[in-house]
């Protein structure tokens, strides 16, 4: 079965701009999660929807969102962009919410701001 | 708060020779382990996890043991293959079955020489 599918793969933008990422879940699974991953501070956690509700939240600012739709596919949004958001941004898809679920994931999307 | 790390950053070892990765944990009460890896361009993949109730768990040429003494954990990889270069991530979701929010420690980066 098809895997956690990304979308896009890179991006390129501006500080102060927006950007929306999209995650696609692999069929059935009902659990997203996002995650930021850069050289400094490593793998994480942004936040985790479940049935179209966030479930947990990491300690990002506000400027960070995100929602889930009827299909379980999800998006994240970064508003007014800095510098410091360049990152690889995964997302993770997990069949039920519960921390013992495996967790799948995509291969990112590499944002870089300039 | 919950918190899991790495000794080592990085380590070379001969094909054919047998890796360890190891990985340190801070809460006491922790009772479940994953480890992950990622080869570069790809998001994590899982490879082993273990529960608190358990010092080893063996899977194909890997095992992981942990030492709730000392709260470590290692990973060993057994007749290390090129394609096991990689970064190897230890991770923990939060207690209490409260999502899928996985902390994530530093990773380790494994060379294998041919």
């Amino acid at each position: 079965k098809a895997g956690v599918t990304q979308t896009p793969r890179y991006l390129i933008k501006t500080r102060g701009q927006q950007v929306t990422l999209s995650c696609s879940p692999i069929s059935g699974h009902r659990s997203v999660s996002w995650y930021q991953q850069t050289p400094g501070q490593g793998l994480q956690f942004l936040f985790e929807y479940f049935s179209e509700t966030q479930r947990n939240k990491g300690n990002f600012p506000g400027r960070f969102s995100g929602r889930q739709f009827s299909n379980s596919r999800s998006e994240m949004n970064v508003s007014t962009l800095e510098l410091g958001d360049s990152a690889l941004y995964l997302c993770a898809s997990s069949i039920r919410t519960g921390g013992d679920s495996e967790a799948f994931f995509g291969q990112g999307t590499r944002l870089t701001v300039v | 708060g919950e918190s899991v790390g790495l000794h080592l950053p990085t380590l070379s070892v001969q094909e054919g020779d047998n890796s360890i990765i190891n990985c340190a944990y801070s809460n006491s009460a922790s009772d479940y382990f994953i480890w992950y890896k990622q080869e570069s361009g790809k998001g994590p993949q899982f490879i082993i996890d273990i529960r608190s109730n358990m010092d080893k768990r063996q899977g194909q040429r890997v095992t992981v043991l942990l030492n709730k003494t000392v709260k470590h954990l290692s990973l060993q990889i057994a007749a290390t293959q090129p394609g096991d270069s990689a970064v190897y991530f230890c991770a923990e979701p939060p207690l209490s079955n409260a999502g899928n929010m996985l902390t994530f420690g530093g990773g380790t980066r494994l060379m294998v020489k041919p």
